[in-house]
């Protein structure tokens, strides 16, 4: 099955312990993309990845961290997490022209 | 400041009625509108989209519109059934950035 998959779908940590939401996609899409969805906010895109490599900021990438190793694999990185960062995340993919973008399940982020 | 804003937060319409749900932008350089659908505890579905060199694109129930001039997208549902009732995001991008509205809960009245 065609799927984007976000793990861990729950956290809650402590203002300042390094943490790691990992995305996986098994489409061989080339972009990967990572947005927060606040209350009257919507979704606001943190990163992009056009591809292996190749990242590049969002609307909101402060405090945040992405990396690209494998085509597969897109994980978000906060480095040191604060409370402001709690919030409901989400991780997408899609073909190089294909904007009918394919979202995981979310992963809800709670900084105390 | 929001490029995309859906101004209405909530909908509510019979079965087997039109539905409408609109977002207006800002950024005359959006090239590019998608409409998603929302589930509660479910990531965003993509339903429908349209390049800005079109006015209209159709898919069974689903007909997106384009005013360029206005800078405003709708998203027309007809008949709307039950099984429609979620939470619509508009969103619009320029290159490889993707700006969201707020989203708007619709709800289908059996």
């Amino acid at each position: 099955e065609a799927q984007v998959t976000q793990n861990p779908r729950y956290l809650i940590t402590v203002t300042g312990k390094k943490l790691t939401v990992t995305c996986s996609q098994n489409m061989n899409h080339e972009y990967m993309s990572w947005y927060r969805q606040d209350p009257g906010l919507g979704l606001r895109q943190i990163y992009y990845s056009m591809n292996v490599e190749v990242t590049d900021k969002g609307d909101v990438p402060e405090g945040y961290k992405v990396s690209r190793k494998e085509k597969r694999n897109f994980p978000l990185i906060l480095e040191s997490p604060s409370p402001n960062q709690t919030s409901l995340y989400f991780c997408a993919s899609g073909g190089a022209f294909n904007y009918g973008y394919t979202f995981g399940s979310g992963t809800r982020l709670t900084v105390v | 400041d929001q490029q995309v804003k859906q101004n209405s937060p909530s909908l509510s319409v019979q079965e087997g009625r039109i539905s409408i749900l609109n977002c207006d932008y800002t950024n005359s350089m959006f090239d590019y509108f998608l409409w998603y659908k929302k589930y509660p505890a479910e990531g965003p579905t993509f339903l429908i989209s349209i390049s800005s060199i079109k006015d209209k694109n159709e898919d069974g129930r689903f007909t997106v519109f384009l005013n360029k001039s206005a800078k405003h997208l709708s998203l027309h549902i007809v008949p709307s059934q039950p099984g429609d009732s979620a939470v619509y995001f508009c969103a619009a991008s320029t290159g490889n950035q993707f700006y969201f509205g707020t989203g708007t809960s619709l709800t289908v009245i059996p």
